[in-house]
């Protein structure tokens, strides 16, 4: 079975540009989560997504940014305007109920914004 | 304001040699999890505790859940190059929304052949 796909891999952008990330879920999987990792502030969570409807966004850190979850298979993370401090390696991770159960990580997209 | 501390931030050791992880909060934590992270890579689980006290084996890993589930540590048995990478740990709480978790700072581990 696939793990978790993130598109693209890597993203080069200038500041001002809109940024979207793309996560395709395990199969079968109904809560997805979408992390930030920066040396600074290590792996922190943006939000998650149950049964495609968003449960805790309170990690988002401003309006600039984004989330969707169309359908179970699909989610996209959108930065509008994007930021030199967005820079950041963004990972998405899905499980089958949330909660402590092993989440699997996608490879990440690392980003950076010019 | 980072709830869980791990040191050390940096360890480089030879081959063979042991090592400890410590992971600590004056948080409490329903279920405290230990992920490794490979260059270019994803997180991946390695184990959760849930008992305070609790104490688990991975082949050469140790894991240890503090008895009033603040604080844990992973100790590495004669260490080999294939263990490098990054170790963070990750603690739960719960929330009406359901279990939360938060990232440790991050140990990176290098191993010398």
């Amino acid at each position: 079975d696939a793990g978790v796909i993130q598109s693209p891999r890597h993203e080069v952008t200038e500041m001002g540009q809109e940024v979207t990330l793309r996560c395709k879920p395990i199969s079968g999987h109904n809560s997805l989560f979408w992390y930030r990792q920066t040396m600074m502030r290590g792996l922190e969570l943006l939000i998650y997504f149950n049964n495609n409807v968003p449960i805790d966004d309170s990690g988002m850190p401003e309006d600039r940014f984004s989330a969707k979850m169309p359908n179970a298979s699909f989610s996209t993370l959108k930065i509008q305007p994007s930021e030199p401090r967005d820079s950041a390696v963004y990972f998405c991770a899905s499980n089958r109920r949330g909660g402590m159960e092993t989440q699997y990580f996608g490879p990440g997209t690392r980003l950076l914004v010019l | 304001t980072q709830l869980l501390e791990q040191s050390p931030q940096f360890l480089s050791i030879q081959e063979g040699e042991n090592l400890t992880v410590y992971c600590n909060s004056s948080s409490v934590f329903s279920s405290l999890q230990w992920y490794r992270q490979e260059p270019g890579e994803g997180p991946v689980l390695l184990v959760t505790v849930v008992t305070g006290g609790e104490v688990k084996k991975l082949k050469r890993l140790t894991f240890q859940f503090g008895d009033a589930r603040k604080d844990s540590s992973l100790h590495i048995t004669a260490a080999q190059p294939g263990d490098t990478g990054l170790y963070l740990c990750a603690g739960a709480k719960k929330k009406s929304s359901g279990d939360k978790l938060t990232f440790g700072t991050g140990t990176r581990l290098a191993v010398r052949p």
